[in-house]
């Protein structure tokens, strides 16, 4: 299976300010997904993302504050945009293992904002 | 919204003992899978079991599933410290084309040496 770096490993951030994770997988992959987990939940997709197109994005996240980009088929990019309390949680990237709906995931990003 | 819920939300066993988790989903599913995270990293994929199969072993761990009842059990034997993580459920609702996976609550698992 795939095997996901993701960047930065956790972060405190400043409320306001924006922070943007990296997702690089080694191999090709058509969609990579963006799930969030806050501190003792489950996980939450934020947005599918989707190389050369816009990512769908779940009810209750907007573009704007989660942009994504997908350059290529094995890189992506979550911001998390103007920071709150309320955004601190486990920020987690996947992509769906070759021929099956299986994910396997990045390590995950802990932004913790003040 | 979420699909399965796990039960108990935390277990705390000896070494040695069997660990079981329970998940219960609301629709009908493709697939049911079950995941291990350990201290807040990624999850791992465990075991995946379709909706026409009611048990499945992938070495200690053996997962049964209920479509009737709309459940499935997830049974660790033998368990390690190791094996502390939270386990989550996840479903593949049963619709055309490559749905998102949609998880559960998470089991909080904790083996005592």
């Amino acid at each position: 299976s795939a095997v996901i770096s993701q960047k930065p490993s956790r972060d405190i951030c400043q409320r306001g300010t924006s922070l943007t994770i990296q997702c690089q997988v080694d191999s090709q992959v058509t969609m990579m997904f963006w799930y969030r987990q806050q501190p003792g939940q489950s996980l939450t997709l934020i947005a599918t993302a989707n190389q050369g197109s816009e990512a769908t994005y779940e009810s209750g996240f907007v573009i704007d504050k989660f942009p994504i980009s997908r350059p290529n088929l094995t890189f992506s990019t979550l911001t998390v945009s103007n920071m709150s309390p309320e955004d601190s949680s486990i920020y987690l990237c996947s992509v769906r293992q070759t021929g099956a709906n299986v994910l396997t995931f990045g390590a995950g990003s802990r932004l913790t904002v003040l | 919204s979420q699909q399965g819920e796990e039960d108990p939300q935390a277990l705390s066993i000896q070494e040695g003992e069997n660990a079981t988790m329970n998940c219960s989903y609301k629709t009908s599913i493709n697939n049911l899978q079950w995941y291990r995270q350990n201290s807040g990293r990624g999850l791992v994929h465990l075991i995946l079991i379709r909706s026409n199969e009611r048990e499945k072993h992938s070495g200690r761990l053996r997962v049964t599933l209920d479509t009737s009842k709309k459940s499935s059990s997830l049974l660790i034997t033998a368990s390690r410290a190791a094996d502390t993580a939270s386990y989550f459920c996840a479903t593949v609702p049963f619709t055309s084309g490559n749905t998102p996976l949609v998880f559960g609550k998470g089991t909080r698992l904790s083996v005592i040496a």
